[in-house]
């Protein structure tokens, strides 16, 4: 089974561009999440998605960021304009939240490593 | 959400039975103890899960006693593949709550 797919793997972009960071969950899956994970500060969770509804978007650093879920098989993560401090690793991960036994852990994908010179 | 407090990082040589403990002395009564592995260039991966006493999987096992306020990761017999950062996390059963991420242990498997 295809797991979280997440393109690119790698960004390097200049200051001031724009950058849009693209997810795939799990088919089926109803919950997404965006983290971010840094030398300095770790995993942090960015914003999240239930049923393609953003639920929580209070990690998102400020009004540059936004991200989208157009449909259940695709969200974006779009910087603009990108900075330095940016950089980092950017992750997303799905999962289905159903009742008891049906109940699944998130699951990730392997990042996007952005890099802003 | 409940802090967890666990050790930086542990050495260990192939074949041996590593324990990571973990400890979350506020952890809510509603919350589960999760941990997750991560690879270099990889995101994090779901490993074991429990609520109380011990739960056994085909990859570790998890120890949670009676007080709920600690946790022990034990993986069995581990190979240099099981060099990682293993993280543990206290909260929602994880599926339809963000997770909390702390530093993580990272273990080295050594030959």
């Amino acid at each position: 089974d295809a797991g979280v797919i997440q393109s690119p793997r790698h960004e390097v972009t200049e200051m001031g561009q724009e950058v849009t960071l693209r997810c795939k969950p799990i088919s089926g899956h109803d919950y997404l999440f965006w983290y971010r994970q840094t030398m300095m500060r770790g995993l942090e969770l960015l914003i999240y998605f239930n049923n393609n509804v953003p639920i929580d978007d209070s990690g998102m650093p400020e009004d540059r960021f936004s991200a989208k879920m157009p449909n259940a098989s695709f969200s974006t993560l779009k910087i603009q304009p990108s900075e330095p401090r940016d950089s980092a690793v950017y992750f997303c991960a799905s999962s289905f939240w159903g009742r008891g036994y049906s109940n699944q852990p998130q699951h990730f994908g392997d990042g996007t490593r952005l890099s802003i010179l | 959400l409940a802090k967890t407090t666990q050790p930086i990082s542990m050495d260990s040589y192939e074949g041996q039975e590593v324990n990571i403990t973990c400890s979350h002395n506020n952890i809510a009564t509603n919350d589960y103890i999760t941990w997750y592995q991560q690879f270099p260039s990889q995101g994090p991966r779901f490993i074991i899960q429990g609520y109380k006493t011990k739960v056994t999987n085909e990859v570790a096992s998890l120890f949670i006693p009676a007080d709920r306020k600690s946790s022990t990761l034990s993986l069995p017999r581990v190979s240099l593949s099981d060099t990682a950062v293993y993280y543990c996390l206290v909260g929602g059963r994880s599926g339809n709550t963000p997770l909390v991420f702390g530093k993580g242990t990272r273990l080295s498997v050594i030959a």
